[in-house]
């Protein structure tokens, strides 16, 4: 079945250290995105890719780096200068013809001690 | 900028009875679309229906209706007939031009027996 994969489920990554989520979807989907949400808050967009080798920021890039080498696979890298990286991380894909074509991952929860 | 107002953090229901979900929105585009989802504690997203600007009816999906009102630029999600199965966190969201989804900061329903 078609879908999207983000792994791990859990992380845990000591201050200071980058880390990478990662997002891969086989599906088909032109466009991917990366959001991020807080406990009991809604989500926000960190990173998009509407085609293959380009991306945009979103709302909250700071700390955060993307790249879109393969149309399958969109991961997210949260960098050191990311001040407050525990979160719970979100991926989704989208086709480009249909406005309710939207799949989102099962999440990454991230947290940094 | 577009943004999402969902002024209601949680509700209470007693199973077997109906629910309104308020949202609001603000843009100045003429064209945009509409959506709710449903996060049960698992995190995952689930959508539950779309509205586009331009549709004429409102939309409905199941035990799911939405109740759209462009002059007052809302659109409120009504669950028929609650189930326990309901209880979850409920967002709303917005996508035009770069069809990367604005969300709103949810609305908590807990079903009661």
């Amino acid at each position: 079945d078609g879908g999207i994969t983000q792994s791990p489920k859990y992380l845990f990554r000591k201050e200071g250290q980058n880390v990478t989520l990662s997002c891969e979807q086989n599906l088909n989907h032109d466009a991917m995105y990366w959001y991020r949400q807080d406990p009991g808050q809604g989500l926000r967009l960190i990173y998009y890719s509407q085609i293959v080798n380009d991306f945009q920021k979103g709302d909250i890039a700071e700390g955060y780096s993307v790249s879109r080498e393969k149309k399958e696979s969109f991961p997210l890298t949260v960098t050191s200068a990311q001040k407050n990286p525990t979160a719970f991380y979100l991926c989704a894909s989208s086709v480009n013809d249909r406005p309710d074509g939207y799949t989102f991952g099962s999440g990454t929860r991230l947290t940094v001690v | 900028a577009q943004k999402i107002t969902q002024t209601q953090p949680g509700m209470f229901v007693q199973e077997k009875e109906a629910v309104t979900l308020d949202c609001t929105y603000d843009t100045s585009d003429p064209s945009y679309g509409l959506f709710w989802y449903k996060q049960p504690s698992s995190g995952e997203m689930i959508f539950l229906i779309y509205q586009g600007s331009y549709d004429q009816q409102n939309a409905t999906e199941g035990r799911y209706s939405l109740n759209f009102q462009k002059a007052r630029k809302s659109a409120n999600l009504v669950i028929s007939a609650s189930q326990l199965g309901d209880s979850a966190m409920y967002f709303c969201a917005m996508t035009k031009g770069r069809r990367a989804l604005t969300f709103g900061s949810g609305t908590r329903l807990q079903v009661q027996p």
